[in-house]
């Protein structure tokens, strides 16, 4: 079963402190994205890479910086948390050739 | 820019009814659209995706429908049991780019034992 696989289900962070939030697909998919998801706002792209090294800036990079090394890992970095970033974080994955998003199953992130 | 409308934005009804949820985007020069669903707290597991050659996927008790030229799609849950209760959003891809998509802000539904 392909997978999209994020390596925190829920995390509590303090103010000021760098977060990792990992994710790591198994389909050989070519692009990589990060969302959050807040109620009443929807998903919101922070960032995408469509290869390895690769990174652009969604609608929403204040704050945010990713990272991705290897072709099937794709980090999201909070440089210094704040409590506004307490959120839900999405990562999804996909292939050139439309065939559609795969999703992790999110992490919980709470900023205190 | 792509604009992503569902409609209802709740909709609760008895258990063994028929039902249509209901996605209109703006701009119809799309590859495809997808429909997920979501269970609270949870990420988004696929249902559909409809290329834009198609009219209409189905699986199992979900058929979902496409008209790009009227910017419309329809998700058709038969026989909706409490099982189904969950968020479902339609995603389209942003114009300019098909691997970045816009959803929409989602249908949730409950169904009623």
């Amino acid at each position: 079963d392909v997978k999209v696989t994020q390596s925190s289900r829920y995390l509590v962070k303090r103010t000021g402190e760098k977060v990792f939030l990992e994710c790591v697909q198994d389909m050989d998919h070519e692009n990589m994205f990060w969302y959050r998801q807040d109620p009443g706002l929807g998903l919101r792209l922070i960032y995408f890479s469509y290869d390895v090294k690769m990174k652009e800036k969604g609608d929403i990079p204040e704050g945010y910086s990713v990272s991705r090394e290897k072709k099937e890992r794709f980090s999201l970095i909070l440089e210094s948390a704040s409590t506004n970033q307490t959120s839900m974080y999405l990562c999804a994955s996909s292939s050139w050739g439309g065939y559609g998003y795969t999703f992790g199953s999110g992490t919980r992130l709470t900023v205190v | 820019k792509q604009e992503v409308t569902q409609i209802p934005a709740a909709l609760s009804v008895p258990e063994g009814e028929n039902l249509v949820l209901n996605c209109s985007f703006t701009d119809s020069a799309i590859y495809n659209l997808q429909w997920f669903r979501q269970d609270p707290g949870k990420g988004l597991t696929s249902l559909l995706l409809i290329q834009s050659s198609q009219r209409e996927q189905t699986s199992g008790r979900l058929n979902a429908s496409l008209d790009k030229s009227s910017g419309r799609s329809t998700l058709y849950i038969a026989a909706s049991q409490p099982g189904d209760s969950a968020t479902y959003l339609c995603a389209v891809p942003s114009v300019g780019g098909y691997q970045k998509v816009t959803f929409g802000t989602g249908t949730k539904l409950q169904v009623i034992p």
